[in-house]
C-alpha cells in the first residue's frame, strides 16, 4: 500500500473552506484514493473515494492532479460537527490488499464558531 | 440495516479477568474485523475474518482471542489484559468475497466501539 502523508491538524471557522491535501507519491497505477472521517469514539466511516480528476458528493468534492501523487479533500463551508479526524488511504482492494485497510496519522481538522 | 453493532459501549476490567467484545452486522458482508485504536492515535489492524475463517492476524498477542460463530458475530474475547491494552476496539465488516480486480478502499463498515479500560 502506497504511504500517504498529511497535515497534522488544521483549525477553520464556520462557513469557511477546508482543504485538506494528502501526498501519495508512490500510488500504483490501480490504486484508488480514499478519505474516512472519524469523529471522537466513533468508527471511521467512509465519505469519498476518487481515481483521477474530480468527484464530489453530498460530503466533500476530491480532486486529484494528472500525475496522481497527491489530491485534495475539500469540505465546503464547514459547520462545527465537522470537527473529526480525516484519513487519506491509498490502495486498489485487490486480493494483495483486501484486508489490510491500513491508516495514517490523519489530519484532526477543528471548527471554531 | 447497514450499520455494525458494538457491544458493550464501556468496559472496565482487571488484569485477572475474563471478558468478552462482541460485533454483530446484518448486511451480509463476510469480512469482519477488529481494529485497536489508542488516544490520538490510528486505528490499527489487528484479525481478518474472511467467510467465518481467520485470514489475518496482525502478530496480536495470545491474551486477545477471536472468534466468529457465524457470518454475523464476531466476538473478541479478552484474558490476562494489561493496563496498556486499556484502548478504543473498534470493529468493521466489508463486502463478501475477495476482491479479484480493484475496487479501492470505499466498502468498509465501522462500529461505534468499545472503550475498553485495563485497571
Amino acid at each position: 500500500l502506497a504511504k500517504t502523508t498529511q497535515p497534522i491538524s488544521m483549525d477553520s471557522y464556520e462557513g469557511q473552506e477546508v482543504n485538506i491535501t494528502c501526498s501519495h507519491n508512490n500510488i500504483a497505477t490501480n490504486d484508488y484514493i480514499t478519505w474516512y472521517q472519524q469523529f471522537p469514539s466513533q468508527g471511521p466511516r467512509f465519505i469519498i473515494q476518487g481515481y483521477k480528476t474530480k468527484v464530489t458528493n453530498e460530503v466533500a468534492s476530491l480532486f486529484i492532479p494528472a500525475d496522481r501523487k497527491s489530491s485534495t479533500l475539500s469540505l465546503p463551508r464547514v459547520s462545527l460537527s465537522d470537527t473529526a479526524v480525516y484519513y487519506c488511504l491509498v490502495g486498489e482492494g485487490t486480493t494483495d490488499s483486501w484486508g489490510k485497510l491500513q491508516f495514517g496519522a490523519g489530519t484532526q481538522v477543528v471548527v471554531t464558531p | 440495516d447497514t450499520e455494525v453493532t458494538q457491544t458493550p459501549k464501556h468496559l472496565v476490567m482487571g488484569m485477572t479477568n475474563k471478558k468478552s467484545l462482541k460485533c454483530e452486522q446484518h448486511m451480509g458482508h463476510r469480512a469482519m474485523y477488529w481494529y485497536k485504536q489508542k488516544a490520538k492515535k490510528p486505528p490499527e489492524l489487528m484479525f481478518v475474518y474472511s467467510y467465518e475463517k481467520l485470514s489475518i492476524n496482525e502478530s496480536v498477542p495470545s491474551r486477545f482471542s477471536p472468534e466468529c460463530p457465524n457470518s454475523s458475530l464476531l466476538n473478541l474475547h479478552l484474558h490476562a489484559l494489561q493496563p496498556e491494552d486499556s484502548a478504543l476496539y473498534l470493529c468493521a465488516s466489508s463486502q463478501d468475497g475477495v476482491p479479484t480486480a480493484g475496487i479501492g478502499l470505499y466498502g468498509y463498515t465501522f462500529g461505534s466501539g468499545t472503550r475498553l479500560t485495563v485497571v
